[in-house]
């Protein structure tokens, strides 16, 4: 059971927007900001935002995100079949003093 | 670039020891912490724990308290874990991670393959 709540997937049709969830406390998303992995099938791991919405240089802007009280969330717009992944999401937790990661949502492009 | 790099694939009996390294290059290896985290088949990502590499602080995941150990050499820009009393759910890749502020990582490890099997 992770501590940040995820949905664990999400579909969408190619040039869709689609959204995901991350659902915590105010010990982690409530105090610290979140950042989101891109996990594509066989690979590590592969920052796609920090800082609840910075992108790193080279991520599309297609890629968004947001946060708001103790949730955040990820929205992937104009989607392509190549943005097919399992997504995380993270923060920091005062109570583990280490990070938690949500459980993943896998993106589905139909 | 930054990269980090980490050793190969292993396949251990369950008891036994396994060691993971993970070479960092790119950027001043005491200025960020590394962390780790290792992913089962199919499942979530899991935080075991890291180390300052600075002042070699170290933090565990309750979970793995006294079966993990995160070392670090600084000649070499390499951090180690060890994992002890290997158990049949310990099969997972386990990542070394840079992080950069509390709970952002970049760049990840490949990643190292450890399987456990009799």
């Amino acid at each position: 059971q992770s501590v940040l709540t995820q949905p664990p997937s999400t579909s969408g049709t190619p040039g869709q927007r689609v959204t995901i969830s991350c659902s915590g406390s105010t010990s982690n998303i409530g105090r610290y900001t979140v950042s989101w992995y891109q996990q594509l099938p066989g690979t590590a791991p592969k920052l796609l935002i920090y800082s609840n919405n910075q992108r790193p240089s080279g991520v599309p802007d297609r890629m968004s995100g947001s946060r708001s009280g103790t949730s955040a969330s990820l929205a992937i717009s104009g989607l392509r079949s190549d943005d097919e992944a399992d997504y995380y999401c993270a923060t920091w937790d005062d109570t583990l003093n280490g990070p938690v990661f949500g459980g993943g949502t896998k993106v589905t492009v139909l | 670039q930054v990269q980090l790099l980490q050793s190969g694939a292993e396949v251990k009996k369950p008891g036994a020891s396994v060691k993971v390294s993970c070479k960092a290059s790119g950027y001043t290896f005491t200025s960020f912490a590394i962390h780790w985290v290792r992913q089962a088949p199919g499942q979530g990502l899991e935080w075991m724990g890291w180390i300052n590499t600075f002042n070699v602080n170290r933090k565990y995941s309750q979970k793995f308290q006294g079966r993990v150990t995160i070392t670090r050499d600084t000649s070499a820009t390499t951090v180690y874990m060890e994992l002890n009393r290997l158990r049949y759910e310990d099969t997972a890749v386990y990542y070394c991670a840079r992080q950069v502020e509390p709970g952002w990582f970049d760049p990840w490890g490949q990643g190292t393959l450890v399987t456990v099997s009799s």
